[in-house]
């Protein structure tokens, strides 16, 4: 079965970085496009970004653009997300999902809590 | 940048139907994609394209789409579809995928 695995959060102070992992087991990942979601506390999800299956697209939301980066390694079936100068605004859930047909994430990880705070 | 637009917190009796519905420019150019969320879980993909249910979600979830709006219609709702729902879509001229602001949904 598919399962996707986050790792790498944490508590992170303002200004620093953090770097999370995505393990993907079940599917031939190096053929599928990937995305990062996150969800902050009580709110909404919020698309982060995507890659799409050999890593030559790349996809940023506005909020994060410039800040953070999303790489795969086709040969460690990982996804990644660099976090560049994270802002308490970054604190969330941070989950990624597989691209699936037309625009659908079709499965999700369970997570990763990412706190930025002084 | 693209925004989705759905009502917060819609309610429906048990056994009744309920329709959510999903509001912005990008849908006239892609379906809208639908995502069920229970407290403390991952989202869940309950339905894609124009209107098509992965394995394992009921029949009474459908979908619908016309112009700007994307709706997605529980015939029947338990107990068990309480949750928050989520329309996504994306952005053609960006390549940017958007999330609506989420709508709570009481089965009473």
């Amino acid at each position: 079965q598919i399962q996707l695995v986050e790792s790498g959060g944490g508590v992170a102070q303002p200004g620093r970085s953090l770097r999370l992992s995505c393990e993907a087991s079940g599917f031939s990942f190096a053929t599928k496009g990937m995305h990062w979601v996150r969800q902050a506390p009580g709110k909404g999800l919020e698309w982060v970004a995507v890659i799409s299956y050999d890593g030559s697209g790349k996809y940023y939301a506005d909020s994060v653009k410039g800040r953070f980066t999303i790489s795969r390694d086709n040969s460690k079936n990982t996804l990644y997300l660099q976090m560049d100068s994270l802002r308490s605004e970054d604190t969330a859930v941070y989950y990624c999902a597989k691209w699936g047909l037309a625009v659908s994430l079709d499965f999700w990880g369970q997570g990763t809590l990412v706190t930025v705070s002084s | 940048s693209s925004e989705l637009t759905q009502d917060p917190v819609v309610s429906v009796a048990l056994g009744q139907t309920v329709r959510i519905t999903c509001q912005g420019d990008s849908l006239r150019g892609y379906y809208a994609s639908w995502y069920q969320q229970k407290p403390g879980q991952a989202p869940v993909l309950v339905l894609h394209g124009k209107d098509n249910r992965p394995s394992g979600i009921p029949d009474r979830f459908s979908g619908s789409s016309s112009g700007n709006t994307a709706s997605l219609t529980i015939t029947g709702a338990q107990a068990d579809d309480e949750a928050d729902y989520y329309c996504n879509s994306r952005d053609s001229s960006t390549n940017q995928w958007v999330f609506g602001g989420g709508t709570k949904l009481t089965v009473l």
